[in-house]
């Protein structure tokens, strides 16, 4: 059971950027996904979150209209697509499994597996 | 949204001895329809991703020691860790999953070996 984030680099403000985190051992489709980022030094901010059946979709206001949360269930995928970079947005990004499709709040659900997480840094 | 607040920042504790961490949320995380507090505990190592800890509160999550413990309801929570070991040493966070969106964390408390 695993999360694997890729697609980090150096990108320069204002140029995009599609992260994926390859899910493992596990019913993908079954679960909510979020993406969490983590500056450098700093705390853990969540980003977005997607439900299972991928009918709901919610981000925070700081990423809101610049980054687009998906999953491509055939390939087990979560993707992250990140367009108009500031360097606001330079962070360790981890996807993190929610909460079962099955339970009455699956949005509503603690982290229970997290990936390595990928880097982004964006400056010129 | 909901403000997750830690205290201390920072914490240094003997081995052996007790480390006790607050987090208070700006809003009750409990929900009376099924009798569950909706927060969440991790531990973060230098490098590593966040490990879950604990969760509704004052679940243990499995393979997790049983020297971690959390408690509280409503606003006020509370992680302890009994019997300080030097692989404890990391910076644990707290997490609401209450109201959605947004998802809010503590600041973190990173905690040392004296």
């Amino acid at each position: 059971v695993q999360l694997v984030e890729s697609g980090g680099g150096v990108v320069q403000p204002g140029r995009s950027l599609r992260l994926s985190c390859a899910a493992s051992g596990f019913n993908f489709t079954n679960f909510t996904m979020h993406w969490v980022r983590q500056a450098p030094g700093k705390g853990l901010e969540w980003v977005a979150v997607i439900s299972g059946d991928d009918k709901i979709k919610y981000y925070a206001d700081s990423v809101r209209g610049r980054l687009t949360i998906s999953r491509e269930t055939p390939k087990n995928t979560l993707s992250l697509q990140m367009i108009g970079l500031r360097p606001a947005d330079t962070a360790v990004y981890y996807c993190a499994r929610g909460g079962p499709s099955s339970s009455d709040h699956p949005l509503a659900w603690y982290f229970d597996l997290w990936g390595r997480g990928t880097l982004v840094t964006v400056s010129s | 949204d909901i403000v997750m607040t830690q205290s201390p920042d920072s914490l240094t504790v003997s081995l052996g001895e007790r480390a006790t961490i607050s987090c208070k949320s700006s809003r009750s995380l409990f929900y009376s329809s099924n009798n569950k507090n909706y927060l969440a505990w991790y531990q973060q190592k230098p490098g590593q991703p966040p490990k879950l800890l604990i969760y509704w509160a004052s679940t243990r999550e499995a393979g997790v020691p049983d020297r971690f413990s959390g408690s509280g309801s409503g606003t006020d929570f509370t992680l302890t860790i009994n019997s300080l070991q030097a692989e404890d040493v990391a910076v644990y966070y707290c997490h609401q999953y209450f109201a959605i969106p947004p998802i809010t964390f503590g600041q973190g408390t990173r905690l040392e070996i004296k």
